[in-house]
């Protein structure tokens, strides 16, 4: 199994609405990341899990919230979103941080 | 100026031309990535350099580490290679990938 699995494929929410997105890798990968995709733009690293431990936040706004539950798992919790938030998420894995990565096909988040 | 670039931003061929996209780079890294993203969102890993070249089917990629560029090479190029083609750095410190703007390909038939 080499795919990185994301759940929902889009997603519409409100301002005032509370949502997840979750992403799903079974390759024993020990490196997750969370990226941020705005259209016709390069992805935007967001949070990076490093054996289930947070390592790196790119001072994301607190309405973003990751979790990364076990190895294979990785959530990214939503809340109060802006409508600039509105974008194309990206979760990707790799073995290590010197190793290829593996990109899911992302949620496509509008918020109303 | 960016940490990387590529070149051209956007290209246009016919089926069956030879294609190269360019990636140049100004800071030290460990591994550069060239990364297919066809419309609709999934990135695909084509292939990880740290050093010479690779092949696979009709793609080829090169590194010069010494000038600090990598192109990427398609033969007889295909409509379904269409797509937005991004150069990435692996920085030879941290954890984290620094991106190039993407080139965006179009290929017609």
């Amino acid at each position: 199994d080499t795919e990185v699995t994301q759940t929902p494929k889009h997603l519409v929410m409100g301002m005032t609405n509370k949502k997840s997105l979750k992403c799903e890798q079974h390759m024993g990968h020990r490196a997750m990341y969370w990226y941020k995709q705005k259209a016709k733009k390069p992805p935007e690293l967001m949070f990076v899990y490093s054996y289930e431990k947070l390592s790196i936040n790119e001072s994301v706004p607190s309405r973003f919230s990751p979790e990364c539950p076990n190895s294979s798992l990785l959530n990214l919790h939503l809340h109060a979103l802006q409508p600039e938030d509105s974008a194309l998420y990206l979760c990707a894995s790799s073995q290590g941080f010197y190793e290829k990565l593996f990109f899911g096909s992302g949620t496509q988040l509008s918020v109303l | 100026k960016n940490e990387v670039e590529q070149s051209p931003q956007n290209l246009t061929a016919q089926e069956g031309e030879f294609i190269t996209i360019n990636c140049s780079y100004s800071v030290g890294i460990s591994a550069l990535h060239w990364l297919q993203q066809h419309p609709g969102g999934g990135i695909v890993s084509l292939f990880m350099l740290s050093s010479g070249k690779k092949k696979h089917g009709r793609l080829i990629a090169t590194i010069n580490i010494q000038e600090k560029h990598s192109s990427l090479h398609i033969t007889a190029s295909h409509p379904r290679d269409s797509a937005v083609y991004i150069c990435a750095v692996r920085l030879d410190y941290g954890q984290n990938f620094v991106f190039g703007p993407g080139t965006r390909l179009s290929v017609l038939p």
